[in-house]
């Protein structure tokens, strides 16, 4: 099983649309959690982290579930600029590198 | 600053010819990494420098060695290519490496091996 799973898409929603995704990760003791985004053949950059007590940031909103071992992303009216693929990062602890999922790609329509 | 920076940007091999993907950061961080990204396979970590003067063995490092040359440089080195590493290879800096910690990734380099 992997480490983190997402649903790679793609999402084609219009303008002005709220869009979710969401991402599992195998391993219970994880502790940090991060969505980055990653343009067509650019590099992955940050997006914001995610906290257990759920985090906003404008018009995005991370949720973290421990329960049930997902994490998701909220974009709410949606721009074209968020068009791009978005990385759900896991730790898993004890290990010291980052868990990248495949990513889910998101298209904004005009 | 320019941040994280990688070279070269493009490179096709033949089978069994060596190169070496070099990468810089100019932000004063302790840590780095090599990572490569496959279609379906998301970004997998090759090797990692904790700080400068140790570097660690990541989830994939069969067939790569790394250097880290001092604190702003990290390179990977294959000494005898193979078409299973045609790949982007991506380079990432952090101030240190505890796991909240933002990973800073530089352009990449994409590799063909024929």
């Amino acid at each position: 099983r992997k480490e983190v799973e997402q649903d790679p898409g793609p999402f084609n929603v219009p303008e002005g649309a709220t869009v979710a995704f969401n991402c599992t990760y195998s391993n219970s003791a994880s502790q940090s959690f991060f969505w980055y985004r990653q343009d067509c053949r650019k590099e992955p950059k940050l997006l914001m982290s995610v906290y257990s007590s759920g985090n906003e940031d404008g018009r995005f909103t991370a949720q973290l579930n421990r329960a049930s071992q997902y994490i998701s992303l909220l974009i709410r009216d949606s721009k074209l600029s968020d068009s791009a693929t978005y990385l759900c990062v896991v730790n898993r602890a004890g290990a010291n590198n980052l868990f990248f999922g495949t990513g889910t790609r998101l298209t904004v329509i005009p | 600053n320019a941040g994280v920076t990688q070279t070269p940007k493009f490179q096709v091999l033949k089978t069994g010819q060596s190169m070496t993907l070099q990468c810089a950061q100019d932000m004063n961080h302790n840590s780095m990494y090599w990572y490569r990204q496959d279609p379906g396979m998301g970004l997998r970590l090759i090797y990692y420098s904790a700080s400068e003067g140790t570097t660690d063995k990541g989830e994939v490092p069969n067939g790569y060695n790394v250097s880290r040359l001092n604190k702003r440089e990290f390179s990977l080195r294959l000494e005898s290519a193979a078409p299973s590493q045609t790949s982007v290879y991506f380079c990432a800096s952090s101030e240190r490496l505890a796991l909240n910690n933002e990973q800073f990734f530089g352009p990449g380099t994409r590799l063909t091996v024929l």
